[in-house]
């Protein structure tokens, strides 16, 4: 089956790094991203993955992907008050649709 | 220049009326799609457009009926709406269907039902 999961919620402060994990069951993912959505606006891709790398960086942005337990991640360095948003992890499967989780809330604190 | 532009923005509306939300991308993509997001956030998708043809059909009551005149637009008109459609309606386009995941979203369309 496709199902996609995460926590609900993360709290940081300022200046730490923040972790936001997600795990899927559909090995047959070709690719997996992170999405960010700000209040009140549309999804942003913010970095993908493909399922044969187990990690890639950008800039602030590390994603770590364990094929063989299923599960990713994405690490924020630096977090900012500006991060706040809710955090969507997606696979896309041979059948051609994006499977979405359900979302990491995560709220920095100053 | 907005890249996925949804209109309206918000939609309030009573049972039982039929209502369309219009939804153009200026990218050139061939792929279109609408997902729905309910109020937990879940975000599922509805409809997958390539080239003006259907190529994604979730199990989605046949209330809603997707049109796309061509591949820079799709519109979503929904007959009868009931209470349980109110959700945030998000259209997005990619490159094409195998770039699904580089999609570019559009700002959302908040509909309520009343």
């Amino acid at each position: 089956g496709e199902d996609v999961e995460q926590s609900l919620f993360l709290s940081v402060r300022e200046g730490d790094s923040s972790v936001i994990n997600c795990t899927y069951t559909d090995s047959s993912s070709t690719y997996l991203y992170w999405y960010k959505q700000e209040p009140g606006a549309g999804l942003q891709l913010l970095t993908y993955i493909f399922s044969n790398m187990d990690m890639k960086q950008d800039q602030r942005l590390t994603v770590l992907l364990n094929k063989k337990d299923k599960h990713l991640s994405l690490r924020i360095a630096d977090t900012q008050t500006g991060d706040s948003a809710i955090y969507f992890c997606a696979e896309s499967n041979q059948g051609g649709k994006l499977i979405f989780g359900q979302g990491t809330e995560l709220s920095v604190k100053p | 220049d907005t890249a996925v532009s949804q209109t309206p923005k918000y939609l309030v509306t009573q049972m039982g009326n039929d209502k369309s939300i219009k939804c153009e991308q200026n990218l050139g993509h061939d792929t279109m799609y609408w997902y729905k997001q309910d109020s937990k956030k879940f975000l599922k998708i509805m409809f997958s457009y390539n080239n003006k043809e259907l190529i994604i059909n979730e199990t989605v009551p046949n209330r809603f009926s997707p049109k796309s005149p061509d591949k820079a637009h799709l519109n979503l008109h929904i007959n009868s709406l009931e209470l349980g459609d109110s959700a945030v309606y998000f259209c997005a386009s990619s490159q094409d269907r195998p770039r699904q995941g580089k999609a570019f979203f559009g700002q959302g369309t908040r509909l309520t039902v009343v």
